[in-house]
């Protein structure tokens, strides 16, 4: 069974920075490009990023509004994903997850989601 | 960036219905279309990938269509959980979702 498990979410004061992680099982890690999504409280869903698999060398994409303060990594030896953000500001505040990028280009499994609250 | 609407922004319906609502890309997509279904406080479930293929485990009664740059998706008889809201996403480039079409009662 596919399992994501995010977590590291929490409050942190505009400027902080924070890492979440999702660990993944079910399923040969390496294979799959992983992104993350985030929503805001009430909003909609925004894609934040996404990493991709050892065939294409890990690298790393990143939508605009976190570009520069985000950064998205992996480790493949514990089928981990990683979200290094920086810089956090209080729209920054959302619930964020991890996600599988299948075959056809869909994200067909989601992690729970882990809350960060940006605010002083 | 590829623009995603979706419209309604918001429906009611009674159980039985059938019901339909539509996504809209600000330039081609081929079918790089899918739709997923989120319920309050719960992650997104994918229900639609490439336009009009179900996913694995979906009901029946879901349904979607289009191409290019207009997508519908269709519910042929509203089910009491099947109350929630739904999302476009585009695959063709930077992923980017619609705004949500939320299904409520009626």
């Amino acid at each position: 069974e596919v399992q994501l498990v995010e977590s590291g979410g929490g409050l942190v004061q505009p400027g902080g920075s924070l890492r979440l992680s999702c660990a993944a099982s079910g399923f040969t890690f390496s294979d799959h490009h992983m992104d993350w999504v985030r929503q805001a409280p009430g909003k909609g869903l925004e894609w934040v990023g996404r990493t991709r698999n050892k065939v294409n060398n890990h690298t790393t994409e990143y939508a605009a509004s976190v570009r520069g303060r985000f950064t998205i990594s992996r480790d493949d030896s514990k089928n981990s994903l990683y979200l290094q953000m920086n810089s956090l500001k209080t729209e920054d505040t959302a619930v964020y997850y991890c996600t599988r990028l299948n075959w056809n280009d869909d994200f067909d499994y989601w992690g729970q989601g882990t809350l960060v609250t940006v605010s002083s | 960036d590829i623009q995603m609407t979706q419209s309604p922004s918001s429906l009611s319906a009674s159980v039985g219905d059938r019901v339909s609502f539509t996504c809209r890309a600000s330039q081609s997509i081929s079918k790089y279309l899918n739709w997923y279904q989120q319920k309050p406080g719960k992650a997104p479930k994918l229900l639609i990938y490439s336009s009009s293929s179900l996913q694995s485990g979906v009901p029946s009664r879901f349904s979607g269509s289009g191409s290019g740059t207009d997508f519908t998706l269709t519910i042929s008889s509203l089910q009491p959980e099947d109350f929630a809201t739904y999302y476009c996403q585009q695959s063709y480039s930077t992923p980017g979702f619609g705004p949500g079409t939320k299904v409520d009662i009626k």
